[in-house]
Parts: C-alpha cells; sequence; structure tokens
C-alpha cells in the first residue's frame, strides 16, 4: 500500500532563516507531487506541483522554492523565512488528477 | 480563472441530514472532488463526480449538476465525528495543466 511522508510535524524558526520541509512516498511510483499551504481556518493554497523528476511547476511566486531530486521525493525550501510565511504545509501526490493523497503536514510557525 | 464557492460554515444536530453546496466557475470543466479534514489533520478524499448526477458512500452522497456549474455533499445520519471542514475542489484544464482548485472550505458542526 502507498504511504506518503512528511517532516518534521512541527517547526519554529526564526525569521530570515532557511526552510527545509521533506516529503517523500511509498508503494507508487512516478507520482504527480504537490506543495499546499493552508492558513488557520482557510482553504489550500497549491504553491508547487511536479508530474516528474526535476520538473516543478510553480502556482504561486515567493521566496519558496521546490525541488524533486528523486521520483518519489518532494522538497520545499527557503533561503529566508518570512511571518507570512507561517502556515500549515500538506504534501500531496496523485495518479492522475481525481484524487489527491495528503501527508500528515508541517504546522510552520515564523517568530 | 476558477472560482469556487461553499458555505463557511453549517450547522447540524447529530443523527440529522445536512447537505454542503459548492458552486463553481470554471473553463475546462473535469470533475468536482470532496475532501474532508478534521482539526489539525490532513484532508481525506471523499468523492469524485465527473457525470451529473448522485455517487452515494455510505453515509455520504456528491451530487454534480455540470449545467448549472453546481454540487453537493450530502451527509445522513449525521455524527459527531462528523465535525470537520468540507472542502470542494474542481479540475479543470487552466493554462494547459489539470490541477484541482480547492474551495475555502465548510465548517460543518454537528450539535448533540
Amino acid at each position: 500500500s502507498q504511504t506518503i511522508h512528511q517532516w518534521p510535524a512541527t517547526l519554529v524558526q526564526p525569521v530570515g532563516s532557511p526552510l527545509s520541509l521533506e516529503c517523500t512516498v511509498e508503494g507508487t511510483s512516478n507520482p504527480n507531487l504537490y506543495w499546499y499551504r493552508q492558513a488557520a481556518g482557510r482553504g489550500l493554497q497549491l504553491l508547487f506541483y511536479s508530474v516528474g523528476i526535476g520538473q516543478i511547476s510553480s502556482e504561486v511566486p515567493q521566496n519558496l522554492s521546490a525541488s524533486r531530486p528523486q521520483d518519489r521525493q518532494f522538497i520545499l525550501s527557503s533561503k529566508k523565512l518570512l511571518l507570512s510565511d507561517s502556515g500549515f504545509y500538506l504534501c500531496a501526490w496523485s495518479i492522475g488528477y481525481n484524487e489527491q493523497f495528503f501527508g500528515p503536514g508541517t504546522r510552520l510557525t515564523v517568530l | 480563472g476558477q472560482s469556487l464557492e461553499q458555505p463557511s460554515e453549517v450547522t447540524a444536530v447529530e443523527g440529522a441530514i445536512v447537505q454542503i453546496n459548492c458552486t463553481y466557475q470554471t473553463s475546462g470543466f473535469y470533475g468536482l472532488s470532496w475532501y474532508q479534514q478534521h482539526d489539525g489533520g490532513a484532508p481525506t478524499f471523499l468523492s469524485y463526480n465527473a457525470l451529473d448526477g448522485l455517487e452515494e458512500t455510505g453515509r455520504f452522497s456528491s451530487f454534480l449538476s455540470r449545467s448549472d456549474s453546481y454540487g453537493y455533499l450530502l451527509l445522513q445520519e449525521l455524527q459527531m465525528k462528523d465535525s470537520a471542514s468540507y472542502f470542494c475542489a474542481v479540475r479543470d484544464e487552466t493554462g494547459g495543466s489539470y490541477i484541482p482548485t480547492f474551495g475555502r472550505g465548510t465548517s460543518l458542526i454537528v450539535h448533540p
């Protein structure tokens, strides 16, 4: 069966510090991968998606970047965090586009 | 671009039936999905409708009318554990991609 892992679960970082969030998927090959951000009490904002290794599409221009160094690994990064980067970050995968499977999420607080 | 509208909050009593509506404006519509998210948790997939009509899965049903750009999620025999946020998501062709766009979510509060 397929599983998706995200870490860390929670993170508190100072403004201006770097960020690296990792997501890995097991049990499937060549998945579509996604990074979403969710502000408190709000909907899901798509940040990046990838349909294959090295292929990244950005939906929202900002100080975040994403990389897919391996088929089932998706990394979200920032060189300098802003206060507005606080939120709940969710990684998801899909085969096709009808159903997405979400990881447990990382709750990021930037102080 | 796409836009989706769903109520921000719905309240109901345990054992009742509740309907959460979703209206959308898109181009090249492919289908409508529903997700459930409990506080602090990750969204989980509930249903997907590509064609008009009602899809039933246990206590949950989802309906789509493509001509009306409208769908709803119907929850029957409500239980306290159904208290959660429910998101509709539209899949359409935007800029050559087929990525679903999520609504802002409906908070369902079930009272005893």
